[in-house]
């Protein structure tokens, strides 16, 4: 099972928007709404930020939203923060019953 | 309040077994799969497979099938990821974290494990 594909790196001032893909196939995210995001700061546990494709769950900043379109999924962060700098990754279900993650992607808060 | 504490810092040659532990706290145990992930050094994450405490099913990814065991002891809610004979290669964080839906999502993650593998 290949990973997601994910980019390396973004990089966005505070204040603006910025998005983050992750590709896949018809075999994982374009098959299901299964498609999850998680952030994680250096030497912590990942947090999830997105579940099914575009859910936040509590106490999560409505500045982060995801959606889906085909076999690729999107992450979108906006007013960004300095806090936000962090790894991004994101996973889905997969037909064969099994989860795959992306690659992951560094933020850069200029 | 959902909570998942991992057993500390392991550090192990190569050929010898390792069993680590997930306690859990704050929802019931039985009623949700528990997941593991592994995080090799400045890597990505990598799922390793589900277990389920209520009757013992397992999912494991095919990277990992025959190289780890997951089991459970519902009596002290505690998951386990264990080793017969480690690896260098075995090197890396795990981290346990709770299934939350039918969407494979992981909802509350544990502080990780460490495991060094190292002759």
């Amino acid at each position: 099972q290949s990973a997601l594909t994910q980019p390396a790196s973004v990089s966005g001032s505070p204040g603006q928007s910025i998005t983050i893909s992750c590709t896949g196939s018809s075999h994982d995210i374009g098959g299901y709404d299964y498609v999850s995001w998680y952030q994680q700061h250096p030497g912590i546990a990942p947090k999830l930020i997105i579940y099914d494709v575009t859910y936040r769950p509590s106490g999560i900043s409505d500045r982060f939203s995801g959606s889906k379109s085909g076999n690729t999924a999107s992450l979108t962060i906006s007013g960004l923060q300095a806090e936000d700098e962090a790894d991004y990754y994101c996973s889905s279900y997969t037909a064969s019953i099994t989860v795959v993650f992306g690659g992951g992607t560094k933020l850069t808060v200029l | 309040e959902v909570q998942l504490v991992q057993s500390g810092a392991e550090v192990k040659k190569p050929g010898e077994s390792l069993k680590i532990s997930c306690e859990t706290s704050g929802y019931t145990f039985n009623r949700y799969w528990i997941g593991w992930v592994r995080q090799m050094p400045g890597k990505g994450l990598e799922w390793i497979g589900f277990f389920y405490p209520d009757d013992s099913e397992t999912r494991y990814s095919p990277s990992f099938q025959g190289q780890v065991t997951m089991s459970a002891d519902k009596s002290i809610t505690t998951a386990y990821l264990q080793w017969s004979s480690l690896e260098a290669s075995d090197t890396a964080i795990y981290y346990c974290a709770r299934r939350y839906s039918t969407s494979d999502t992981f909802d509350v993650w544990g502080q990780g494990t460490m495991v060094t593998v190292s002759s």
